[in-house]
C-alpha cells in the first residue's frame, strides 16, 4: 500500500506478557518514528530511526521497551512484561529524508494496546 | 483513536462557515511546521506544512499562517464541511533535531448542521 501500515490494529494482552507491534513504513522513507498516545494525552515520543544511524531512544519510558528496524524498512516495537499503564495507542510514522527538514511525518492508524 | 483528546478545547462551527484553529509554538528555533487532522480511530493525517521563511501557504480549502514574531500558527479551513470534524494539532520541528518534534495538544473541531 501507499501509506504506513501497522499491525495488529488492536491487541489485548494480559499483564506480564510480552507484545510485539509492527510498522511497515512508506517505501523509500528513511526516517521512522514511534509515538504513544494515551487517553486524553498528546503524542509521546518513543524512538526515532534514521537510515543507518544509531536510533534516538531517549523517549523510551523504561527498559521494558525496545525497538528495532531491520534492513532500514520494517520496525518492531517490543514491550516486555506489560503493565496496565502501557495501555495506549502506539503510532508509527515515517518521513522522507531526501527532502531534508521539509518532510512531513506520515502516520499509520496505530495499534491500540489494552493490558488487562 | 476515539480516546484522543477527551479534554481538548473545542471549536464549534456552523457548516459552511470558515474555521480558524490556533496554535502557539514554543521553540523559536523551530523552522518547519505541520498541521495534522486526526479522526476517531485513525492516525494523524497530514494537512499542510509551512517553512519558517514563509508567512502564508495555501492548500485546497486550507490556509496556514505563521507569525514568527509572536510564535503563532493558525489553520484556516474555508467552507467547513461535516467531514472536517476531527482533532487538529500542530507540530513544530526544530532545525537542530528531526527527532525533537513538538506536537500541540490539539483542538477538537465540531460542525453544527
Amino acid at each position: 500500500g501507499a501509506g504506513v501500515s501497522q499491525s495488529p490494529s488492536n491487541k489485548v494482552t494480559e499483564k506480564g506478557k510480552d507484545v510485539e507491534l509492527r510498522c511497515d513504513p512508506i517505501s523509500g522513507h528513511t526516517a521512522l518514528y514511534w509515538y504513544r498516545q494515551s487517553l486524553g494525552q498528546g503524542l509521546e515520543f518513543l524512538i526515532y530511526f534514521q537510515g543507518n544511524s544509531a536510533p534516538d531512544k531517549s523517549g523510551l519510558p523504561s527498559d521494558r521497551f525496545s525497538a528495532e528496524r531491520t534492513g532500514g524498512s520494517v520496525s518492531t516495537l517490543t514491550i516486555q512484561r506489560t503493565q496496565q499503564e502501557d495501555s495506549a495507542v502506539y503510532l508509527c510514522a515515517s518521513s522522507s529524508w531526501t527532502a531534508g527538514w521539509n518532510s512531513p511525518l506520515h502516520f499509520g492508524n496505530g495499534t491500540r494496546l489494552t493490558v488487562t | 483513536g476515539e480516546s484522543v483528546g477527551l479534554h481538548l478545547p473545542t471549536l464549534s462551527v456552523q457548516e459552511g462557515d470558515n474555521s480558524i484553529i490556533n496554535c502557539a509554538y514554543s521553540n523559536s528555533a523551530s523552522d518547519y511546521f505541520i498541521w495534522y487532522k486526526q479522526e476517531s480511530g485513525k492516525g494523524p493525517q497530514f494537512i499542510i506544512d509551512i517553512r519558517s521563511n514563509m508567512d502564508k501557504r495555501q492548500g485546497q480549502r486550507v490556509t496556514v499562517l505563521l507569525n514568527k514574531t509572536v510564535k503563532h500558527l493558525s489553520l484556516q479551513i474555508a467552507a467547513t464541511q461535516p467531514g472536517d470534524s476531527a482533532v487538529y494539532f500542530c507540530a513544530e520541528i526544530p532545525y537542530s533535531s528531526a527527532s525533537k518534534i513538538i506536537f500541540g495538544s490539539g483542538t477538537r473541531l465540531s460542525i453544527r448542521p
